[in-house]
């Protein structure tokens, strides 16, 4: 079971330069997410998707675009990296969404630095 | 008072201890609570769902205080793989955009 796969796992950027991270899921999960985690914070959302075509704001989305063409996948996108965008990401994915007691699941996490 | 409140530790056990982590969260109304785990440089994994009732799974006892805001873990006969950080994750419905909340996360280190 591949779970939630993201890619790539390390990348080095300059400031200004855009990128995409990718995020695909292979549980047919409706709802899927992007976290950023920085030291000493919890958890922040960044976008989220309740299906195919929906996306939506988290606390965090300035900076960041995404879109969802499909049900597994959910790319984020850094428009014109900044230094404050240095972070661990992490998309997520849960069968019903947020308001269900159902889990998220996690990739493995994609670990960013701008200079 | 922030949303979600842990003691980020370092608790630091002997193996075999038990141990307990409290964490506060501010709106009354939420539904769902959960604990999960996160190894160092690693993605967190769900470790259990806090139910009502308070439920138990082998070494570790969830339980939920709606009166007073608060769910709890504990770990008992602490085991060296137990050592992470746990972070208390609460689903609050009236928060806008932000429904999942997740706490800063409580330090265990278990000591042989």
């Amino acid at each position: 079971n591949a779970g939630v796969t993201q890619t790539p796992k390390f990348q080095v950027l300059k400031t200004g330069q855009s990128m995409t991270l990718q995020c695909a899921q292979d549980m047919n999960h409706e709802y899927m997410s992007w976290y950023r985690q920085d030291p000493g914070m919890g958890l922040r959302l960044i976008h989220y998707s309740v299906g195919a075509g929906i996306t939506d704001q988290g606390e965090v989305p300035n900076g960041y675009n995404v879109s969802r063409s499909t049900t597994e996948d959910f790319p984020l996108r850094l428009l014109s990296a900044a230094p404050s965008q240095t972070s661990v990401y992490f998309c997520a994915s849960s069968p019903t969404g947020f308001y269900s007691n159902q889990p998220q699941h996690f990739g493995d996490g994609t670990r960013l630095s701008i200079l | 008072r922030k949303e979600v409140e842990q003691d980020p530790g370092p608790f630091n056990v002997p193996e075999g201890a038990t141990v307990a982590f409290n964490c506060t969260y501010s709106n009354s109304a939420s539904q769902s609570f959960f604990w999960y785990r996160q190894d160092c440089r690693k993605e967190p994994k769900l470790l259990m769902s806090v139910y009502s009732s308070g439920n138990e799974d082998g070494r570790f006892t969830a339980q939920l205080n709606r009166a007073s805001q608060y769910i709890s873990l504990l770990i008992r006969d602490s085991k060296l793989s137990d050592s992470a950080t746990y972070l208390c994750v609460v689903n609050m419905l009236s928060s806008g955009n932000t429904p999942l909340v997740f706490g800063k996360g409580t330090r265990l280190s278990v000591i042989a």
